[in-house]
């Protein structure tokens, strides 16, 4: 099936700092959406991307959808404690189901 | 806007028993709703596709008649765990597509449920 391989699997920074991650796919896809899950709960949609090349932002995230459809990061600026948690990269190929990337683990320090 | 509830939020079942989880779409209708597995630390894993009025379609290596799925309605769509065995522990979430999406790739995710089987 399709695979999405995101990165880095975890980091931990300190409050303020910028953080970055990306997923990439060796097929194309057709939409990029990226989730924050936290502990117990469901996965809450940040930003959905449709065309290629898209630069979207939503408060301090700013997520683009690769111009080879192939890729896509997501940017958190200033982080806060409440940015904790696992950030994951999801796509369409076509099909109606999601494929999603292996998450990123999120832990920022005050 | 866009809201999934999923009930119940923790069950604690003994093997042999079965478990239906409930997801509903509160302020819109969905013809496609999704099961997933999460297992912890792990990234959500497709089970099925649920549409309305008719059968489910199941992702390779899920049981059918194992995880029996039923969507009677624009907004419900339930799993059950039949026969449920310790090794079906695990976190199950749904999401839902909603029919104004058109051409639009949205899914929203309900809260999940915890299921632990004794």
């Amino acid at each position: 099936g399709q695979q999405l391989n995101q990165s880095p699997q975890s980091m931990f920074i300190q409050e303020g700092e910028d953080v970055s991650m990306n997923c990439t796919s060796s097929s194309i896809f057709n939409t990029w959406l990226w989730y924050k899950q936290d502990p117990g709960e469901g996965p809450v949609l940040l930003i959905a991307l449709y065309k290629a090349g898209e630069l979207t932002s939503n408060g301090r995230l700013t997520a683009q959808f690769g111009i080879t459809r192939k890729d896509s990061f997501l940017n958190i600026s200033a982080s806060i404690p409440s940015d904790v948690g696992i950030y994951f990269c999801a796509g369409y190929t076509g099909r109606r189901a999601l494929t999603f990337g292996s998450g990123t683990r999120l832990q920022v320090q005050p | 806007g866009a809201v999934v509830s999923q009930h119940p939020s923790r069950v604690i079942c003994k093997s042999g028993t079965s478990v239906k989880i409930e997801c509903r779409s509160l302020d819109f209708q969905a013809t496609t709703m999704f099961w997933y597995r999460q297992f912890p630390k792990k990234s959500l894993m497709l089970m099925a596709t649920s549409n309305e009025g008719s059968k489910a379609t199941y992702e390779q290596g899920v049981e059918k008649d194992k995880f029996l799925i039923n969507h009677a309605s624009l907004t419900l769509s339930t799993l059950t765990v039949t026969s449920a065995h310790p090794e079906d522990s695990s976190f199950y979430i749904c999401s839902a597509r909603p029919v104004s999406s058109g051409t639009r790739d949205e899914q929203y995710f309900g809260p999940g449920t915890r299921l632990t089987v004794t």
